[in-house]
């Protein structure tokens, strides 16, 4: 157990709706990054909060947002969705005192099904 | 641009025989950190080894090392004494700290991975 906890770990719904996955990060850590695992783009990083502040952002579709909230956790928030964006959505914590040696803690991940 | 390439898309071993899983990076920074994932089937990212690009000693954890040859951008995972539990998949990842305006970002990198199967 990484101590990241993210809900739901799984997620069907219809092509053009919307969802929002919850992210916990381990307790201490003021960075949460969300990566997108597909299987024809692979891992790809999607967005990085730090201590409430969006700090880079990746490969995120304008249809994509995500924040972080005052006690910590991060919502990645996802619509008008297409068959594409079926994909296992992985959030990640760290403590990022800007060493290049920061493990990052996988949450388990939403799997994200979309019809 | 950084980029991690897994040239293996599988990998078979027979049970207790050592395996050599291949990773090559490209970077121009001085100061990066490589590090391996397993993702078994269940899904999870479990974090394996990590490799910093100024540590003068290849990294090993228990049955896991790191075989870093910095000159040629390569940093192979190997794995000995294979078990049936390490059949997963395995990914390399590469890490620059970046600062932006504002602040430090630390995105990890992924390669493509390699299916690693260990046959009994």
């Amino acid at each position: 157990d990484s101590g990241v906890t993210q809900t739901p770990k799984h997620l069907i719904t219809a092509t053009g709706q919307r969802v929002t996955l919850r992210c916990s990060p381990r307790s201490g850590d003021l960075s949460v990054y969300w990566y997108q695992q597909s299987l024809d783009q692979g891992l790809q990083f999607l967005i990085q909060y730090y201590n409430g502040e969006e700090r880079a952002k990746g490969n995120i579709l304008e249809r994509f947002s995500a924040q972080q909230f005052p006690d910590l956790h991060s919502e990645l928030n996802l619509s008008s969705l297409e068959l594409g964006d079926s994909a296992l959505y992985f959030c990640a914590s760290s403590v990022d005192s800007g060493n290049s040696y920061n493990e990052q803690f996988f949450g388990p991940g939403t799997r994200l099904t979309v019809l | 641009a950084q980029k991690i390439t897994q040239t293996q898309p599988g990998m078979f071993v027979q049970e207790k025989e050592a395996v050599t899983l291949d990773c090559t990076y490209d970077t121009s920074d001085q100061s990066y950190g490589l590090f391996w994932y397993k993702q078994p089937s269940s899904g999870e990212m479990i974090f394996l080894i990590y490799q910093g690009s100024y540590d003068e000693q290849n990294a090993t954890e228990g049955r896991y090392s790191l075989n870093f040859q910095k000159a040629r951008k390569s940093a192979n995972l190997v794995i000995s004494a294979s078990q049936l539990g390490d059949s997963a998949m395995y990914f390399c990842a590469m890490r620059h700290p970046r600062f932006t305006t504002q602040g430090g970002s630390e995105k990890l990198v992924f390669g493509k991975g390699t299916k690693l199967t260990v046959n009994p």
